[in-house]
This record gives structure tokens, sequence and C-alpha cells, in this order.
């Protein structure tokens, strides 16, 4: 099987830098993604690690550790409409399968 | 328009009913995904297609079946729905090969089962 796990809630302060983890368990595991859900929207997507490493896409960052079965997504300088749900989310599989993490609430506060 | 279409988008219906979601999309895609979300569940995989000759379970399969009926038309059924089906439902789609990793979802349909 298969599975990805997340803090459930994060609340930081805007302007400030949060930290968003995942480790996970996941057979022919080729990588990871990290995807943004606002209340009531579709699930975009932000990101995605094939190597071991740090990806920057300007404020948010994604870093995977395949030794450790852990990443990481990064949010810098905070903005109130960063307050959304986000997801890790493992590519597996011959078929490139993709299995999502149980989410992460961020809440951004003034 | 959007590029994955979700009909309907809300529905509520009795249990024991059938009922069809439906799927369109007009990227080209030739992978196609079932989605359900529940609070604090994350999108747990229903059921994936990789082409019309190819339909594979997920984790949560039970109770549902699929039909891929073109390359831009994956349906998802509930036989006769139960309470516990009461979820918000979306479908997604990826392209082909190992560098196209971003999977776009369509506006999700919020199912009710009384």
């Amino acid at each position: 099987g298969q599975s990805l796990e997340q803090p459930s809630e994060v609340t930081a302060v805007e302007g400030a830098i949060v930290q968003i983890n995942c480790t996970y368990q996941t057979s022919g595991f080729y990588g990871l993604s990290w995807y943004q859900q606002h209340d009531g929207g579709a699930p975009t997507f932000l990101s995605y690690n094939a190597l071991d490493g740090l990806e920057e896409t300007g404020r948010f960052s994604s870093f995977l550790s395949r030794s450790d079965s852990y990443g990481y997504l990064l949010l810098q300088e905070l903005q109130m409409k960063d307050s959304a749900s986000y997801f890790c989310a493992g590519v597996s599989g011959g078929y490139q399968k993709v299995t999502f993490g149980t989410g992460t609430k961020l809440q951004v506060i003034p | 328009d959007a590029d994955v279409t979700q009909t309907p988008r809300n529905r509520i219906t009795k249990t024991g009913k059938r009922i069809m979601l439906e799927c369109s999309q007009t990227k080209g895609h030739d992978r196609m995904y079932w989605y359900r979300q529940d609070p604090g569940l994350g999108l747990r995989l229903i059921y994936y297609s990789f082409d019309v000759k190819d339909i594979n379970k997920g984790e949560i399969s039970d109770g549902y079946s699929v039909s891929r009926q073109a390359q831009a038309k994956f349906s998802l059924s509930l036989e006769s729905a139960i309470p516990n089906q009461t979820a918000l439902y979306f479908c997604a789609t990826r392209g082909q090969g190992f560098d196209n990793t971003e999977a776009f979802f369509g506006q999700g349909t919020r199912l009710t089962v009384v």
C-alpha cells in the first residue's frame, strides 16, 4: 500500500515562513508533488520533486529526501491568500499512480 | 471553457439509486483519475485509467465502477448509492510521460446521498 502523512493544521503569521512536512511509504516511488486547495475549490499543482534536493518556484520551495522518505513544502513571505489546504502526492508505479496525503490546513493570521 | 469539466456540480440522490458522474477533458491527456474527498482524509483514489482499454482500481473502489468511453471521457458510477458515499468527487487528468507530472482537476461534484 501507499501512505503519505502530513500535519493536519498549521498556523503562521503573515510575512513569516512556514514549512509543511510530508513523510511517505510508497512502493515504486517516482517523485513527490505538492498541491494547493482553497476552500470550495479544486486542487492546483504547485511543484514536483523527482530528485533529492530543493526546487524553488517563487515564494514556494519544495524539498525531497528519498533516503528519509520525507519531503516538505516551504512557503516564504506568507500572504493571507496562502490560507488553504496543502497536499503532498506521491507518484508511483509503472502507471504513474498519484496518491495524495491527508492534507495540511494552513491558516495565515495578521 | 474549463479544460476538465465535471457534471453535475451538485447532486442529491436517495439511497439505493444508481448515479453517474461524468468527466470530460480537452487537454488531450491519456491518464484520467477519480478521487473522493472527505474532511480529514484528503483525496482518496477510486479508479484510474491510462487509455480506453486500461482501467485500474484505486484504494477505495468498492461500491464504484467506471467507464472510459473515449480518451476524453471518464465516468464514475455508483450502482446503489449509500449515505457514506456522500462526499466531494474530483476527476483529474495527466499527460503521458514522466515529465508530465502535473495533474489537472475538474471543479468537483458534491454528492449527497440521503
